[in-house]
């Protein structure tokens, strides 16, 4: 079965840091693995997915991810933290079976100080 | 643009009332999803429809059904509401063709029952 976990429920960076998102994952087929962005009082948006295509995925908002099978992590990264960036991110992987629903990890809360 | 739309973002009901949350899509997509968000405990699925008039059970299932009467609309039901029912929900829908699309959201209801 897949599951996400998510390393840190909260994390604080300061403005112009470099912000990094752990997300671990199981899986026992190929996965599909994706990043979302919740900010306060809104539904998800997508940031970023990795299909296969590139291990390195650029997403949008200057976010990006690698895949690294070998450890099982499609960790979240931004080179500079924006105080826009404060929002919760979540990891999903594309759950299997024959609908391929999500699993999502429980979140992490990122806060930046300026 | 991708639109999913959700009938209310506050509700406000009382404990035992029959409680509709509506979800509409607008591009056409096959399945539709309802999720509720609760802090500590990141999104869990409750009900998923792939097709007019299907659904399958999430993962906690208990206390709510579902309608999907149209393609574009995805109802959840709170039989009878509870305390316990007080959360975020969120609506999603996605093509279909399963693991590599990712979910479309809603913008989420927050439901609290008194």
């Amino acid at each position: 079965a897949q599951s996400v976990t998510q390393l840190g429920s909260h994390v604080s960076v300061s403005e112009g840091a470099l912000v990094l998102l752990r997300c671990n994952y199981s899986s026992s087929v190929p996965p599909y693995l994706f990043w979302y962005v919740q900010y306060p009082n809104q539904g998800l948006q997508l940031l970023l997915k990795y299909t296969s295509a590139a291990t390195l995925v650029k997403g949008i908002n200057g976010f990006e991810a690698e895949f690294k099978k070998s450890e099982t992590s499609f960790h979240l990264t931004k080179p500079s933290a924006h105080m826009s960036d404060a929002a919760e991110y979540f990891c999903a992987v594309s759950g299997g079976g024959s609908q391929g629903n999500l699993i999502f990890g429980k979140g992490t809360k990122l806060s930046v100080k300026p | 643009d991708v639109k999913v739309t959700q009938s209310s973002r506050y509700l406000v009901k009382r404990t035992g009332e029959k409680v509709f949350l509506e979800c509409v899509q607008d591009m056409d997509h096959e399945n539709m999803f309802w999720y509720r968000q609760d802090p500590g405990l990141g999104l869990r699925l409750i009900y998923f429809s792939y097709d007019v008039k299907m659904k399958e059970k999430g993962d906690i299932p208990e206390g709510y059904s579902v309608s999907r009467e149209k393609k574009e609309r995805f109802s959840l039901i709170l039989e009878s509401a509870s305390t316990n029912q007080t959360s975020m929900y969120l609506c999603a829908s996605r093509p279909s063709g399963g693991f590599i699309y990712e979910q479309y959201f809603g913008p989420g209801t927050r439901l609290t029952v008194t």
